[in-house]
């Protein structure tokens, strides 16, 4: 099993609503990513989880707070959001980091992000 | 900074046809190389991984291979398929444990 699952698959929100997106991976992955991606552009790194600490965050917005709470389950918080974050969001999971014995990475199939 | 580059950004063929894509990093200090496919709206598929000390990898009628000397990767698709269409993204990884530096991507259109 190779799968990371993303729910929801679409979402549409105003601008003071408070939502989640979750993701769950069953491969014993350590290491969990966010991403966010605009049409036409490659991925760009939010935050990674290391054995569900926080390792990097890429100076993202204090409105997107991620969440680990357990090795499986990946969420983003999401509250006060702008239509410029209107966005996929691609969450992935690699068993450890990339580097490390050259492990591939895994993505999610996305949450497409409406913000009105 | 690490700098990814795909050529071309698009790509048109008739079904049948082998074809190369091209992607080229500035700083050759790599620790691998992935090549992912995305289909419209959907996530990342991974298709092949180099690491550093090789030279090529295969899977079916992909064929990807890394000079990283030179900074570059190709990857070969071989008789390709209407269902081959779709952006085909390079990324190499290095400095860091868990980041990726991404190419733009190539749309490859096949054509029945």
């Amino acid at each position: 099993d190779t799968e990371v699952t993303q729910t929801p698959k679409h979402l549409v929100m105003g601008m003071t609503n408070k939502k989640s997106l979750k993701c769950e991976q069953h491969m014993g992955h350590r290491a969990m990513y966010w991403y966010k991606q605009k049409a036409k552009k490659p991925p760009e790194l939010m935050f990674v989880y290391s054995y569900e600490k926080l390792s990097i965050n890429e100076s993202v917005p204090s409105r997107f707070s991620p969440e680990c709470p357990n090795s499986s389950l990946l969420n983003l918080h999401l509250h006060a959001l702008q239509p410029e974050d209107s966005a996929l969001y691609l969450c992935a999971s690699s068993r450890q980091g990339i580097v490390l014995s050259g492990n591939t990475i895994y993505f999610g199939e996305g949450s497409w992000l409406t913000v009105v | 900074k690490q700098e990814v580059t795909q050529i071309p950004a698009a790509l048109s063929v008739p079904e049948g046809e082998n074809l190369v894509l091209n992607c080229s990093f500035t700083d050759s200090a790599i620790y691998n190389l992935q090549w992912f496919r995305q289909d419209p709206g959907k996530g990342l598929t991974s298709l092949l991984l180099i690491q550093s000390s090789q030279r090529e990898q295969t899977s079916g009628r992909l064929n990807a291979s890394l000079d990283k000397s030179s900074g570059r990767s190709t990857l070969y698709i071989a008789a390709s398929q209407p269902g081959d269409s779709a952006t085909y993204l390079c990324a190499v990884s290095g400095g860091s444990n868990y980041k990726l530096t991404f190419g733009k991507g190539t749309l490859l259109t096949v054509n029945p």
